[in-house]
């Protein structure tokens, strides 16, 4: 079965500073690997996603990953953090021999002044 | 436009009610899903639904009861609430059958309190 873990459940930045959150995943074949937002009290946007080819991936809002098959680990970074990036972050696996993702437990993102 | 509509935004009931939240897409997509977010903010699939066929169906109690009368619609009707229901409902949707690497788009979610 495929599942995702997420390490941090909060961690807190100071704005400006750079931010890198940890997701690392357990599939046999080649997963499909997601990052989504959540801000307070509202639904989920895709920050960006992992298919194939170039193992860093650029998404929105200036966030970037990086797949690493020899640590099963999709980690999502971000070289300055700004006030609005606060919200819960969701690292998410899916494949084709599934028919569902599998989301993990998010991690809370508090960006102080 | 809204993307993924879901009514109501808060629901509020009593125990043992039964109670309907409707989701709406106007993406084109084939395929719906209904997501339960817990308290503690997990997140897990309950059901999806391909061009009006139910595709998944987890583990849930069978008081939940989805329906989609067409491809852009899927509701979910709850029987018999109880205290653990009380949750944040989303609706998601992408083009495609479940399990390719297309994009879900989520709506904005039913937060729902049973007392």
């Amino acid at each position: 079965a495929q599942s995702v873990t997420q390490p941090d459940i909060h961690i807190t930045v100071s704005e400006g500073a750079s931010l890198e959150l940890r997701c690392n995943y357990s599939y046999g074949a080649t997963p499909y690997l997601f990052w989504y937002v959540q801000s307070p009290g509202q639904g989920l946007q895709l920050l960006l996603k992992y298919f194939s080819g170039d193992t860093l991936v650029q998404g929105i809002k200036g966030f970037e990953a990086e797949f690493k098959r020899s640590q099963s680990s999709f980690n999502l970074r971000k070289p300055s953090v700004h006030w609005s990036d606060a919200a819960e972050y969701f690292c998410a696996v899916g494949s084709s021999g599934y028919s569902t993702l599998t989301f993990g437990k998010g991690t809370m993102l508090l960006v102080s002044p | 436009d809204t993307a993924v509509s879901q009514t109501p935004k808060y629901l509020v009931t009593q125990m043992g009610n039964d109670k309907s939240i409707k989701c709406e897409q106007n993406l084109g997509h084939d395929t719906m899903y209904w997501y339960k977010q817990d308290s503690k903010k997990f997140l897990k699939i309950m059901f999806s639904y391909n061009n009006k066929e139910l595709i998944i169906n987890e583990t849930v109690p069978n008081r939940f009861s989805p329906k989609s009368p067409d491809k852009a619609h899927l509701n979910l009707h709850i029987n018999s609430l109880e205290l653990g229901d009380s949750a944040v409902y989303f609706c998601a949707s992408s083009q495609g059958r479940p399990g390719s690497y297309n994009e879900q788009f989520f709506g904005p979610g039913t937060r729902l309190t049973v007392l």
